[in-house]
Parts: C-alpha cells; sequence; structure tokens
C-alpha cells in the first residue's frame, strides 16, 4: 500500500530533550515535506527536501533539523525541544517538487507535547 | 502576506443540503494548483480536489465540485448532499508552479472552515 508513515503518533517529552520523528515514504517521491499544525493558522512548512541530500527551510524552521540521506526517509529533529514547538506535525511527500500539479501526500501526523 | 484566505471559521449543515465553503487566494504566478484537504477528528489529512490554474473546467469528485472563479482569485468548495461523515475541518491550500518564487513545492494552507453537520 502506497503510504507516508510517521513515528511515534504520540510523544510527550520534556524542554531540553532532544527528539526525532521520524518519516518514510514508499512511493520513490523526490519531494518531502514537514508541516506543522497550530490552531487558527492551517498548516505551516517547516522544511522540505527536493531530494536526496537536498534539504531547505521553510516558513517556520527555527528549532528545527532535517536530513535526507535516503530518498524514502526524512527525519525531523529537536535539538532542543521547548513548549512552543508543541503542536500537530505532518509529513508530506510529493512525486516531485516541480511544478504545482503534484498532489501531496500526507502522513498520519504525530501530536507532540512539550512540558 | 496571507496566500490563501478562508474566512468562515465555522459553519453548521443540515444532514442532505448543500455547503459551500469559501477561499480565495493570492499569487502572481500563472501557474499554480488549488487543493482541498479534509481533516476528521482523527487528525489525517485527506485529499479531495485539485484544480490547476489553466483547468477550463470546474474540478468535480463525486459529491465535491470545487467552483474556481480566477478572475475573482476563488476556489470555493461545494459538499453537495451532507452526510454525518462530512463533520470535519476543512482546508484550502495552494501550490505555486514558478521556481523563481520563494514558495516553490509549499503547499500553503488556509486557516480552515470546521463544519458541522447535523441531522
Amino acid at each position: 500500500e502506497a503510504q507516508v508513515t510517521q513515528n511515534p503518533r504520540y510523544l510527550i517529552t520534556v524542554t531540553g530533550k532532544k527528539l526525532t520523528v521520524t518519516c518514510s515514504q514508499n512511493m520513490n517521491h523526490e519531494y518531502m515535506s514537514w508541516y506543522r499544525q497550530d490552531p487558527g493558522l492551517g498548516l505551516r512548512q517547516i522544511y522540505y527536501s527536493m531530494n536526496v541530500e537536498v534539504t531547505d527551510k521553510g516558513d517556520v524552521p527555527e528549532g528545527y533539523k532535517v536530513s535526507r540521506k535516503e530518498k524514502r526517509n526524512f527525519p525531523l529533529i529537536l535539538e532542543s525541544p521547548s513548549p512552543n514547538q508543541t503542536s500537530l506535525y505532518f509529513c508530506a511527500s510529493s512525486l516531485e517538487g516541480q511544478g504545482p500539479y503534484n498532489e501531496q501526500f500526507f502522513g498520519p501526523g504525530t501530536r507532540l507535547t512539550v512540558l | 502576506a496571507q496566500k490563501i484566505t478562508q474566512t468562515q471559521p465555522g459553519m453548521f449543515v443540515q444532514e442532505k443540503e448543500a455547503v459551500t465553503l469559501d477561499c480565495t487566494y493570492d499569487t502572481s504566478d500563472p501557474s499554480y494548483g488549488l487543493f482541498w484537504y479534509k481533516q476528521p477528528s482523527s487528525g489525517e489529512m485527506i485529499f479531495l480536489i485539485y484544480q490547476g490554474s489553466y483547468d477550463q473546467q470546474n474540478a468535480t469528485e463525486g459529491r465535491y465540485s470545487l467552483n474556481f472563479q480566477k478572475a475573482r482569485k476563488s476556489a470555493n468548495l461545494v459538499i453537495s448532499a451532507s452526510q454525518l461523515g462530512d463533520s470535519a475541518m476543512y482546508f484550502c491550500a495552494m501550490r505555486e508552479g514558478q521556481r523563481a518564487t520563494d514558495s516553490w513545492g509549499k503547499l500553503q494552507f488556509g486557516a480552515g472552515t470546521q463544519v458541522v453537520v447535523t441531522p
């Protein structure tokens, strides 16, 4: 089944404790992206990757890191989480980044709470 | 600047009635795509419908149709014959196509409209 998977689905952690949210897609997509969703703000892009070893900042990259060492995986790293990073996180992928016609497929979401 | 505006934070609709969700967008890129996603209370993002800027006809997918008015930069979603299972948050999103823009490849979302379908 074609899908984007994220782990964990739910995470409660404390300020300053490094964490990684994994994202994997099995569709051979080139483009992958991370979004965060906050009430009243919709989804905002954190980082994106056009292909392996190519990543770039989105609208709200502060406090996050990513890597793209393999085409299928795009982990999101919070080196020192803070309470303002409490949010619902989505990983998404699409066939390619070029052109507006490519539907982005979303993972199930990761609900993160930072105490 | 906000690129996608959804002016209806929430609305109630009766079962079997049609509902229109408003979405306006802002872009100077001639090539763009407009998407609608549904997010039920379980949280996942479900793709509903897509409209390309060069598409001559309004997109339709089952009970969903997109009322695309390019000159007005409007892309309203129409859900016909609402069902209880349509209760969800609905997001309008845009993806611009020109590589020169700093929003290339990014899906830009509106704040969403919460729809509650009542019996």
